[in-house]
Protein backbone atom coordinates (compact mmCIF):
# COMPACT_ATOMS: atom_id res chain seq x y z
CA UNK A 1 0.00 0.00 0.00
CA UNK A 2 0.99 3.14 -0.76
CA UNK A 3 2.62 5.34 2.48
CA UNK A 4 4.72 9.02 2.60
CA UNK A 5 6.76 8.90 5.67
CA UNK A 6 7.93 12.41 7.31
CA UNK A 7 9.91 11.23 10.22
CA UNK A 8 10.28 14.96 11.00
CA UNK A 9 7.29 16.43 13.12
CA UNK A 10 8.59 20.10 13.94
CA UNK A 11 11.99 21.25 13.16
CA UNK A 12 12.96 24.84 14.09
CA UNK A 13 15.87 26.56 12.38
CA UNK A 14 17.31 30.31 12.98
CA UNK A 15 17.49 32.52 9.58
CA UNK A 16 19.87 32.12 7.09
CA UNK A 17 20.42 28.24 8.32
CA UNK A 18 20.52 25.55 5.69
CA UNK A 19 17.40 23.08 6.58
CA UNK A 20 16.81 19.62 5.24
CA UNK A 21 13.31 17.92 5.19
CA UNK A 22 13.33 13.88 4.88
CA UNK A 23 10.76 12.02 2.81
CA UNK A 24 10.63 8.19 2.44
CA UNK A 25 7.76 6.94 0.39
CA UNK A 26 6.40 3.25 -0.18
CA UNK A 27 4.49 2.30 -3.31
CA UNK A 28 3.97 -0.51 -5.61
CA UNK A 29 3.33 1.40 -8.38
CA UNK A 30 6.31 0.87 -10.85
CA UNK A 31 5.32 4.55 -12.27
CA UNK A 32 4.47 7.05 -9.79
CA UNK A 33 4.93 10.56 -8.94
CA UNK A 34 6.43 12.66 -5.50
CA UNK A 35 5.43 16.05 -4.71
CA UNK A 36 6.30 18.69 -2.42
CA UNK A 37 3.40 20.96 -1.09
CA UNK A 38 3.60 24.11 1.18
CA UNK A 39 1.37 24.98 3.43
CA UNK A 40 1.70 28.14 5.38
CA UNK A 41 -0.12 29.57 7.98
CA UNK A 42 -3.60 30.83 6.13
CA UNK A 43 -4.08 27.35 5.07
CA UNK A 44 -3.68 26.62 1.13
CA UNK A 45 -1.39 24.10 -0.72
CA UNK A 46 0.82 25.44 -2.28
CA UNK A 47 2.78 23.30 -5.22
CA UNK A 48 6.49 23.52 -5.06
CA UNK A 49 7.65 20.15 -7.25
CA UNK A 50 6.89 17.39 -8.93
CA UNK A 51 8.96 14.43 -10.29
CA UNK A 52 8.32 11.29 -11.89
CA UNK A 53 9.65 7.86 -10.76
CA UNK A 54 11.78 7.74 -14.04
CA UNK A 55 13.61 10.51 -13.60
CA UNK A 56 16.57 10.96 -10.74
CA UNK A 57 18.11 14.50 -11.29
CA UNK A 58 18.42 16.62 -8.23
CA UNK A 59 16.48 19.91 -8.86
CA UNK A 60 17.20 23.19 -7.47
CA UNK A 61 15.07 25.60 -7.55
CA UNK A 62 16.12 29.39 -5.98
CA UNK A 63 16.87 28.46 -2.45
CA UNK A 64 14.88 25.00 -2.91
CA UNK A 65 16.57 21.71 -3.97
CA UNK A 66 15.11 18.21 -3.79
CA UNK A 67 17.28 14.87 -3.97
CA UNK A 68 15.43 11.91 -4.95
CA UNK A 69 16.94 8.18 -4.82
CA UNK A 70 15.03 5.66 -5.77
CA UNK A 71 17.54 2.70 -3.85
CA UNK A 72 16.50 4.79 -0.72
CA UNK A 73 12.68 5.29 -1.08
CA UNK A 74 13.71 9.27 -0.55
CA UNK A 75 12.89 12.17 -1.95
CA UNK A 76 14.49 15.26 1.11
CA UNK A 77 13.71 19.02 0.59
CA UNK A 78 16.45 21.04 1.01
CA UNK A 79 16.10 25.02 1.90
CA UNK A 80 19.28 27.00 1.69
CA UNK A 81 19.37 30.61 3.70
CA UNK A 82 16.23 29.70 5.19
CA UNK A 83 13.78 32.54 5.62
CA UNK A 84 11.21 33.88 8.38
CA UNK A 85 8.57 33.02 5.67
CA UNK A 86 9.90 29.91 4.83
CA UNK A 87 7.93 29.08 7.91
CA UNK A 88 5.05 26.38 7.56
CA UNK A 89 4.45 23.32 6.98
CA UNK A 90 5.31 21.12 4.42
CA UNK A 91 3.80 18.00 2.85
CA UNK A 92 5.68 15.37 0.84
CA UNK A 93 3.15 13.17 -1.21
CA UNK A 94 3.26 10.42 -3.77
CA UNK A 95 0.53 9.44 -6.50
CA UNK A 96 0.78 6.50 -8.85
CA UNK A 97 -1.60 5.46 -11.86
CA UNK A 98 -4.34 6.42 -10.04
CA UNK A 99 -6.63 9.46 -11.09
CA UNK A 100 -5.38 12.33 -8.94
CA UNK A 101 -5.36 10.36 -6.09
CA UNK A 102 -2.19 11.27 -3.93
CA UNK A 103 -1.26 10.21 -0.43
CA UNK A 104 0.14 12.50 1.58
CA UNK A 105 2.96 12.53 4.60
CA UNK A 106 1.97 13.86 8.14
CA UNK A 107 4.06 17.06 7.42
CA UNK A 108 6.77 18.86 8.81
CA UNK A 109 6.30 22.03 11.09
CA UNK A 110 8.80 24.13 9.74
CA UNK A 111 9.82 26.99 11.99
CA UNK A 112 12.73 29.67 11.21
CA UNK A 113 13.24 32.35 13.43
CA UNK A 114 14.86 35.53 13.32
CA UNK B 1 -2.88 33.01 -12.77
CA UNK B 2 -5.46 30.61 -13.24
CA UNK B 3 -6.72 29.05 -9.67
CA UNK B 4 -8.86 27.27 -8.15
CA UNK B 5 -11.51 28.52 -5.93
CA UNK B 6 -13.60 27.56 -2.88
CA UNK B 7 -17.06 29.11 -1.12
CA UNK B 8 -17.18 28.93 1.49
CA UNK B 9 -14.30 29.91 3.33
CA UNK B 10 -15.73 28.83 6.79
CA UNK B 11 -18.91 27.30 7.12
CA UNK B 12 -20.43 26.23 10.67
CA UNK B 13 -23.18 23.57 11.11
CA UNK B 14 -25.53 21.64 13.34
CA UNK B 15 -24.59 18.18 13.52
CA UNK B 16 -26.94 16.49 11.49
CA UNK B 17 -27.68 19.25 8.72
CA UNK B 18 -26.58 18.96 5.18
CA UNK B 19 -23.70 21.09 3.95
CA UNK B 20 -22.82 21.80 0.44
CA UNK B 21 -19.25 23.02 -0.58
CA UNK B 22 -18.70 24.77 -3.76
CA UNK B 23 -15.83 24.62 -5.97
CA UNK B 24 -15.02 26.45 -9.16
CA UNK B 25 -11.81 24.68 -11.07
CA UNK B 26 -9.47 25.69 -13.40
CA UNK B 27 -11.50 26.26 -16.93
CA UNK B 28 -9.18 23.87 -19.29
CA UNK B 29 -9.03 21.27 -16.04
CA UNK B 30 -10.78 17.79 -16.48
CA UNK B 31 -10.17 16.37 -13.43
CA UNK B 32 -11.51 17.05 -10.08
CA UNK B 33 -10.66 16.15 -6.37
CA UNK B 34 -11.69 16.31 -3.10
CA UNK B 35 -9.47 16.05 -0.15
CA UNK B 36 -9.63 16.78 3.66
CA UNK B 37 -7.61 17.57 6.33
CA UNK B 38 -8.42 17.21 10.23
CA UNK B 39 -6.95 19.87 12.10
CA UNK B 40 -3.30 19.07 12.34
CA UNK B 41 -3.42 15.92 10.48
CA UNK B 42 -2.31 14.99 7.40
CA UNK B 43 -4.18 15.75 3.83
CA UNK B 44 -6.57 12.65 2.82
CA UNK B 45 -8.05 11.90 -0.34
CA UNK B 46 -11.83 11.80 -0.35
CA UNK B 47 -12.51 11.33 -4.20
CA UNK B 48 -11.74 11.96 -8.09
CA UNK B 49 -13.83 12.67 -10.88
CA UNK B 50 -13.51 12.65 -14.58
CA UNK B 51 -16.13 13.05 -17.11
CA UNK B 52 -19.18 13.26 -15.39
CA UNK B 53 -18.46 10.40 -12.55
CA UNK B 54 -16.48 9.55 -10.16
CA UNK B 55 -13.45 7.78 -11.13
CA UNK B 56 -11.76 6.59 -7.33
CA UNK B 57 -12.90 7.59 -3.80
CA UNK B 58 -11.45 6.58 -0.36
CA UNK B 59 -12.94 4.45 2.53
CA UNK B 60 -13.86 8.42 3.83
CA UNK B 61 -16.32 8.58 1.18
CA UNK B 62 -19.31 6.86 2.30
CA UNK B 63 -22.98 7.17 1.45
CA UNK B 64 -23.09 10.45 3.40
CA UNK B 65 -20.78 11.94 1.13
CA UNK B 66 -21.44 12.88 -2.90
CA UNK B 67 -20.12 15.23 -5.81
CA UNK B 68 -21.79 16.31 -8.48
CA UNK B 69 -20.86 19.02 -11.59
CA UNK B 70 -24.43 20.73 -12.28
CA UNK B 71 -22.76 23.05 -14.14
CA UNK B 72 -20.01 23.86 -17.02
CA UNK B 73 -18.20 25.71 -13.89
CA UNK B 74 -18.92 24.37 -10.47
CA UNK B 75 -17.90 20.76 -8.70
CA UNK B 76 -19.77 20.29 -5.60
CA UNK B 77 -19.25 18.00 -2.21
CA UNK B 78 -22.30 17.45 -0.57
CA UNK B 79 -22.02 15.93 2.96
CA UNK B 80 -25.56 14.79 3.91
CA UNK B 81 -26.15 14.81 7.22
CA UNK B 82 -22.74 16.01 9.02
CA UNK B 83 -21.33 14.51 12.07
CA UNK B 84 -18.88 15.94 14.46
CA UNK B 85 -15.62 14.08 12.65
CA UNK B 86 -16.61 15.93 9.76
CA UNK B 87 -15.17 19.01 10.59
CA UNK B 88 -12.29 19.54 8.98
CA UNK B 89 -10.86 21.42 6.28
CA UNK B 90 -12.10 20.53 2.96
CA UNK B 91 -9.88 20.92 -0.42
CA UNK B 92 -10.89 21.08 -3.63
CA UNK B 93 -8.43 20.23 -6.63
CA UNK B 94 -8.45 20.23 -10.15
CA UNK B 95 -5.20 18.83 -12.64
CA UNK B 96 -5.53 18.76 -16.74
CA UNK B 97 -4.32 15.05 -16.81
CA UNK B 98 -5.72 12.77 -13.92
CA UNK B 99 -3.65 9.16 -15.18
CA UNK B 100 -0.35 9.90 -14.19
CA UNK B 101 -1.16 12.55 -11.53
CA UNK B 102 -0.36 15.31 -13.30
CA UNK B 103 0.23 18.91 -11.18
CA UNK B 104 -2.53 18.98 -9.10
CA UNK B 105 -3.90 22.62 -7.83
CA UNK B 106 -5.69 23.07 -4.92
CA UNK B 107 -8.20 25.61 -4.07
CA UNK B 108 -7.86 27.78 -0.58
CA UNK B 109 -9.99 25.02 1.33
CA UNK B 110 -13.04 25.68 2.75
CA UNK B 111 -13.03 24.88 6.99
CA UNK B 112 -16.40 23.39 8.23
CA UNK B 113 -17.48 23.04 11.44
CA UNK B 114 -19.78 20.62 13.08
CA UNK B 115 -21.40 21.84 16.23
Amino acid sequence: AQKVTQAQTEISVVEKEDVTLDCVYETRDTTYYLFWYKQPPSGELVFLIRRNSFDEQNEISGRYSWNFQKSTSSFNFTITASQVVDSAVYFCAEGGTSYGKLTFGQGTILTVHP
Amino acid sequence: EPEVTQTPSHQVTQMGQEVILRCVPISNHLYFYWYRQILGQKVEFLVSFYNNEISEKSEIFDDQFSVERPDGSNFTLKIRSTKLEDSAMYFCASSEIGFNTGELFFGEGSRLTVL
